[in-house]
């Protein structure tokens, strides 16, 4: 168990729909991340957060926003669900900056039908 | 030409054998180098962290940096079946009052008896 959890693992929604991906981060991390990963594309950056305020973008759609809590809890809602959007979602949360690495949780496998 | 590439793979070799696991990369301000290793349905998890050109060890596991070359290696001593995953390397990088973690994407290997 690495600390980070996120739910819930699978989600199988058809097109068009809205979800709500939840993590909460290991304890004491500040910071949460968020990442896409597609057998095709990889693991690709989506947003970071710092203590509540968003700090980064990356390739996010505009059908996806997230927002961190005052608890430091994070959710990555998408909507208008399209066929691509089928993958793996990652959050990941980091002491700080990151230096030593991210510590990532288990994912979020969605299915869009 | 990508930020980051790394051969897919996969990588299939006897247990026992010596794995070489490479990345070349084109961004000087990659600073932190790490290695991730990925089971198949779970989160990536660091396994390996450095800073600075030259070797740094831990058991098996040996990583490797080149800043003037632009790459990076992980070797694996008497690789064993547990060792079947995917590799990824990744580069954090600061940039815009923000840190970034890049990573590559993922080589495939398989240990067999």
């Amino acid at each position: 168990d690495s600390g980070v959890t996120q739910t819930p693992k699978h989600l199988i929604t058809a097109t068009g729909q809205r979800v709500t991906l939840r993590c909460s981060p290991r304890s004491g991390d500040l910071s949460v991340y968020w990442y896409q990963q597609s057998l095709d594309q990889g693991l690709q950056f989506l947003i970071q957060y710092y203590n509540g305020e968003e700090r980064a973008k990356g390739n996010i759609l505009e059908r996806f926003s997230a927002q961190q809590f005052p608890d430091l809890h994070s959710e990555l809602n998408l909507s208008s669900l399209e066929l691509g959007d089928s993958a793996l979602y990652f959050c990941a949360s980091s002491v700080e900056e990151g230096l030593y690495g991210y510590t990532f949780g288990s994912g979020t496998r969605l299915t869009v039908v | 030409q990508k930020e980051v590439e790394q051969d897919p793979g996969p990588l299939s070799v006897p247990e026992g054998a010596i794995v070489s696991l490479n990345c070349t990369y084109s961004n000087s301000a990659f600073q932190y180098f790490m290695w991730y290793r990925q089971y198949s349905r779970k989160g990536p998890e660091l396994l390996m962290y450095t800073y600075s050109s030259g070797n740094k060890e831990d058991g098996r596991f040996t990583a490797q940096v080149d800043k003037s070359s632009k790459y990076i290696s992980l070797f694996i001593r008497d690789s064993q079946p547990s060792d079947s995953a995917t590799y990824l390397c990744a580069f954090l990088m600061f940039s815009g009052g923000y840190n970034k973690l890049i990573f590559g994407a993922g080589t495939r290997l398989a240990v067999h008896p």
